[in-house]
């Protein structure tokens, strides 16, 4: 079965760099979610999108935006990065009232 | 906001013997329940699920109860073994009708990590 996509895997960035990272739903799946994880903690919501408008709103820092398209691929945007940023990003999607599945994640580590 | 509570933080247990994970949540409007094991590194993986309509659900060595009185969830593993071994995260949420269904975000535990002895 098709899972949720996510790229790149790995992103090394220097401080007050950009980063973007992209997120491909499982097909026919309405909401896309995006959590934070840093080194032994739980994930964290960050935002999430319902037929392509935000839908919610967590922790997430302003210089962070998100975005989902007409393809409903969604797209993490992370400016003036900092050491803190380093994490594990995970984007999840579901359909109507059913579970969310997890994609395999993008490692960030910010120098 | 809604607050999930976990414990323990770590469990131990003999290969064979069966795993109690309890979890307790804050906001009674919270009506969705997954519980997700996670590997070093790898992705949270959903083992089991529960909405709020009902009071308990099995799944082969894994089963899940849930207390809406008492705002309270367990997971419960039978015959452990090692490859139960990583860390198992509760979580709950509110299914938002309104949206044509969409699940809301969901709120995790801190985390249990589980070690099955051989």
């Amino acid at each position: 079965a098709a899972g949720v996509i996510q790229s790149p895997r790995h992103l090394i960035k220097e401080k007050r760099e950009t980063a973007t990272l992209k997120c491909y739903p499982i097909p026919r799946h309405d909401t896309v979610y995006w959590y934070q994880q840093g080194p032994g903690q739980d994930p964290q919501f960050l935002i999430s999108f319902y037929e392509k408008m935000q839908s919610d709103k967590g922790s997430i820092p302003d210089r962070f935006s998100a975005q989902q398209f007409s393809d409903y691929h969604s797209e993490l945007n992370m400016s003036s990065l900092e050491l803190g940023d380093s994490a594990l990003y995970f984007c999840a999607s579901s359909a109507p009232l059913s579970s969310q599945y997890f994609g395999p994640g993008t490692r960030l580590t910010v120098l | 906001g809604e607050n999930v509570e976990q414990h323990p933080s770590t469990l131990s247990v003999q290969e064979g013997d069966s795993a109690v994970i309890k979890c307790t949540y804050s906001d009674s409007a919270s009506n969705y329940f997954p519980w997700y094991k996670q590997e070093l590194g790898k992705r949270p993986q959903l083992i089991i699920d529960i909405r709020s309509n009902v009071g308990e659900k099995k799944d082969q060595r894994i089963a899940v109860t849930l207390n809406k009185t008492a705002k309270h969830f367990s997971l419960h593993i039978t015959e452990t073994q090692p490859e139960d071994s990583a860390v198992y995260f509760c979580a709950a949420s509110i299914g938002y009708a309104g949206y044509g269904g969409s699940q809301g975000n969901l709120i995790f535990g801190k985390g249990t990590k589980l070690s099955v002895k051989p």
